[in-house]
């Protein structure tokens, strides 16, 4: 069974730090390009950042770019969102995907449960 | 940035069908999905490249995907289909994911 686990989420204050972690079993992890989705508290969802099989590709959306790093390690089945410079407008449930489907017209089966990062002072 | 538009909210009676708009600018031209959220739970997809179901995803749940508007059709409406339903598509030419608003589907 495909299986995402997040961990690392917290309360932080703004302008710190945060590096999130998603453990994939149950898939050829090193096959998929993998992706952070958001969902701010009662808001929808919005996705974050991709990351190619190897590393070599990495997107964001704009309101994160300088800020937020994915990264992955194929040896630990394991993506991970580094967090820097913190806004209170970060605050959101962080969910780990695995990114299927033709490239670019790519979507995301299946998801985590999510790990919460709280921006406040 | 590309901008996909949904309803807030459509309500339905129980045996009737919904349909959940989501619009953007030649949506058609490019591959559309949905999830089904429910509260405290991840998303799941339900319809994925425009109209394909993945497999347990009941056949009374539909997708296409035309000129600017995409939709996806729930026939038969029931109590457990009441959710909140995201549509997504991946932007190309700014090779970012773009999700909709959200529906908050109720079922009367």
């Amino acid at each position: 069974e495909v299986h995402l686990e997040e961990s690392g989420g917290d309360l932080v204050q703004p302008g710190g730090s945060l590096r999130l972690s998603c453990a994939a079993s149950g898939f050829m992890f090193s096959s998929y390009w993998m992706s952070w989705v958001r969902q701010a508290p009662g808001k929808g969802l919005e996705w974050v950042a991709n990351i190619k099989q190897d590393g070599s590709e990495e997107y964001y959306v704009d309101s994160v770019k300088g800020r937020f790093t994915i990264s992955r390690d194929n040896a630990k089945k394991s993506v991970y969102l580094q967090m820097n410079s913190l806004r209170v407008e970060d605050t959101a449930l962080y969910y780990c995907a695995r990114v299927v489907g033709v490239v670019r017209m790519w979507w995301f089966d299946p998801w985590g449960q999510g790990t919460l990062v709280t921006v406040s002072s | 940035s590309y901008v996909l538009t949904q309803p807030p909210s459509v309500s339905v009676a129980p045996g009737k069908t919904a349909r959940i708009s989501c619009g953007g600018k030649d949506i058609g031209s490019k591959s559309v999905h949905w999830y089904q959220q429910k509260p405290g739970q991840a998303p799941v997809v339900v319809i994925y490249y425009d109209g394909d179901r993945p497999s347990g995803i009941p056949e009374r749940i539909s997708g296409s995907n035309s000129g600017n508007m995409a939709t996806l059709t729930i026939s038969w409406v029931e109590a457990g289909d009441e959710a909140d339903y995201y549509c997504q598509v991946w932007d190309s030419s700014s090779d970012q994911g773009v999700f909709g608003g959200g529906t908050k589907l109720t079922v009367l």
